[in-house]
């Protein structure tokens, strides 16, 4: 069975500190895993995803995550957050083989001035 | 490349009514996946449709229902409106004919029951 655990519902940084967003993942087949954002009343934007090439993943806005398939996991971290990031965040496994779209409860991040 | 487009986005309706919600893919793709997100169940999954075809279906009551033309253009209807049932509801396409892959979603409709 494939499930998707987002280790924290509210996360809370300062502006110009690191953020760390947490995904565990669970999939008996080798899965695709993304990270989503979503702004207030808007729909969901693709930061970044693994498909089993790299296992350090660039995506936009300068976050990135990394695969680690012995810790199932698929953390997303920025450097340096900016106001601009604060929204809710969203770890995604789709399973191409059983056409499933698992979504993870969601993060939201608070960016401090 | 025109984005997902979804119509309307603002609804207000009445206890007992039906609505019906609009969904344009992007050009060229044929899987279209419908989501309910509320504050308090979060993100989730009505079904999806692929070439007109059902191919997923998540665990919500008969009311709620859709289909799928032969554009790729997707609608959804809920019936017999509840309470419960204001939410936003997005849609979401993804290109390519083996499962589905990355998905590109539209801005939503939300819908306020009365």
């Amino acid at each position: 069975a494939q499930s998707v655990t987002q280790l924290d519902s509210h996360v809370s940084v300062s502006e110009g500190t690191p953020v760390l967003l947490r995904c565990n993942y669970s999939s008996s087949y080798s899965p695709s895993l993304f990270w989503y954002v979503q702004h207030p009343n808007k729909g969901l934007q693709l930061l970044l995803k693994y498909t089993s090439a790299a296992t350090l993943v660039k995506g936009i806005n300068g976050f990135e995550a990394e695969f680690k398939k012995s810790e199932t996991s698929f953390h997303l971290t920025k450097p340096s957050a900016h106001m601009s990031d604060a929204a809710e965040y969203f770890c995604v496994v789709i399973h191409t083989g059983g056409f499933k779209t698992i979504f993870g409860a969601g993060t939201r991040l608070f960016v401090k001035a | 490349k025109a984005g997902v487009t979804q119509t309307p986005r603002y609804l207000i309706k009445t206890r007992g009514q039906q609505v019906t919600l609009s969904c344009s893919p992007i050009s060229g793709h044929r899987s279209v996946s419908w989501y309910q997100q509320t504050p308090g169940q979060g993100l989730q999954f009505l079904f999806e449709y692929f070439s007109e075809t059902q191919r997923n279906k998540g665990n919500f009551p008969g009311r709620f229902s859709g289909r799928q033309f032969s554009n790729s253009r997707s609608e959804m209807n809920v019936s017999t409106l509840e309470l419960g049932d204001s939410a936003l509801y997005l849609c979401a396409s993804s290109g390519g004919t083996g499962g589905t892959g990355e998905l590109f979603f539209g801005e939503g409709s939300r819908l306020t029951v009365l």
